[in-house]
């Protein structure tokens, strides 16, 4: 069973560009959730999405978005990138069940290393 | 909102002998899930163990093992027979509805030979 799986895993932009992240969850998988982690400020949550629809959102500028397509398939895009966005991106897909199943487990990809220069 | 704090930003130990992370919550939710994850230098975060918060019984995985105290909002995780392999940050996460996670700052475990 393939795990999850972030592409590109290093990318470098310059400032005022755009970056797109692309996450493909394990198979079955409905709920994808991205993370911001950074020296300074840890792991941050960005948004979940399930079932193509925004659930959570966390306490990111509206430069940071995200979709999510009909085979669960997400994306984030950041626009305009400053320095500080310089961090590793992590997806992490999960089945979105409750109670003992495992299903609550969330599965984490490798992540995207994105440096702004 | 939920916080979660690890008081220990790195520990060592040796290997073959055990270790114990802290990792204390703040929270207002009954219903609600705890994890330890795992690190290593490849970045990829992996799940050590995991709990939910309505078991009175703490979770056992093989060598790592929890003491969850949810009067005291206290989740520790204890390594036991420490390898080298177990060298990693190690976060404490929170998870009640839905899947947000929020993470603890993280402890850096070095298992020395």
């Amino acid at each position: 069973k393939a795990g999850v799986t972030q592409t590109p895993r290093y990318l470098i932009k310059t400032r005022g560009q755009q970056v797109t992240l692309s996450c493909s969850p394990i198979s079955g998988h409905r709920s994808v959730s991205w993370y911001q982690q950074t020296p300074g400020q840890g792991l941050q949550f960005l948004f979940e999405y399930f079932s193509e629809t925004q659930r959570n959102k966390g306490n990111f500028p509206g430069r940071f978005s995200g979709r999510q397509f009909s085979n669960s398939r997400s994306e984030m895009n950041v626009s305009t990138l400053e320095l500080g966005d310089s961090a590793l991106y992590l997806c992490a897909s999960s089945l979105d069940g409750t109670g003992d199943s495992g299903a609550n487990v969330l599965t984490f990809g490798a992540g995207s290393r994105l440096t702004v220069l | 909102a939920q916080t979660v704090t690890q008081s220990q930003p790195e520990m060592s130990v040796q290997e073959a002998e055990t270790v114990t992370l802290s990792c204390t919550y703040d929270t207002s939710e009954n219903n609600y899930y705890l994890f330890w994850y795992k690190q290593p230098p490849s970045r990829q975060m992996i799940l050590v163990i995991r709990q939910e918060a309505y078991k009175q019984q703490n979770a056992t995985e093989n060598r790592f093992s929890v003491n969850f105290q949810k009067a005291a909002k206290s989740f520790s995780l204890k390594i036991s027979d420490s390898q080298l392999g177990d060298t990693a940050m190690y976060f404490c996460a929170f998870k009640a509805a839905g899947n947000k996670l929020t993470f603890g700052g993280g402890t850096r475990v070095l298992v020395k030979p």
